[in-house]
């Protein structure tokens, strides 16, 4: 079965620091990638998707389908940046989303 | 427009109560989804509605029933309430078929005791 993982619960991280939230998943196919965020008392919003190869708000995510990775990085963190970060996988088009456990990012000022 | 709206936003229930979750999106959207969230689980897919008339189960389907009513409305029923419901409800839609990104709605917060 397809899964996607995010190996950190929570990522603390001090202001003006790079941040890597790191993603990996498992399907032997193509999939299509996202990253959706949660801000504080916020509904819950894509961030930025792998086939737009697109920067929002700082962050980028490359699709490594050797390591099937996508990890989500931004190079100097911002205390709006503080919020729970989901990575999820669909397997075509057609298909239904599926949603990693998630990571808690703080960042300290 | 009012995107992905949800109701009510709080719920108390007793074990073995029934209830109805309400969504309705107005964008148009043929796919509708539930999904509860928990801690340290993040969002599992309960059933999903991929268009109108059509309706499949997701990651956590027990206990749980859904309909369909319209392009519209999308709701999910706990026919017998347990503590282990306790969550958070998020409604989503999305155009479908496509790669198109889902919207959320507020989510409802249920407390089952």
């Amino acid at each position: 079965a397809q899964r996607v993982t995010q190996p950190e619960k929570l990522l603390s991280v001090f202001k003006g620091a790079p941040v890597e939230l790191k993603c990996n998943y498992s399907y032997s196919g193509s999939p299509e990638l996202f990253w959706y965020v949660q801000y504080s008392r916020q509904r819950l919003q894509l961030l930025l998707r792998h086939i737009s190869r697109e920067s929002i708000k700082g962050f980028t995510a490359d699709l490594n389908k050797g390591e099937t990775s996508f990890h989500l990085k931004k190079p100097f963190a911002q205390e709006e940046d503080s919020a729970m970060y989901y990575c999820a996988l669909k397997k075509t088009s057609y298909d239904k989303v599926i949603f990693g456990p998630g990571t808690s990012l703080s960042v300290i000022p | 427009n009012a995107g992905v709206t949800q109701t009510p936003k709080f719920q108390v229930l007793k074990t073995g109560q029934s209830m109805t979750l309400q969504c309705a999106q107005d964008m148009n959207h043929n796919s509708m989804y539930w999904y509860r969230q928990d801690p340290g689980m993040g969002l599992r897919l309960i059933y999903y509605s991929a268009s109108e008339g059509t309706t499949d189960k997701g990651e956590v389907p027990n206990g749980y029933n859904v309909s369909r009513l319209n392009k519209r409305e999308f709701s999910l029923r706990l026919e017998s309430a347990a503590p282990s419901q306790t969550s958070v409800y998020f409604c989503a839609s999305s155009e479908g078929d496509s790669w198109d990104e889902q919207y959320f709605g507020p989510g409802t917060r249920l407390t089952v005791t």
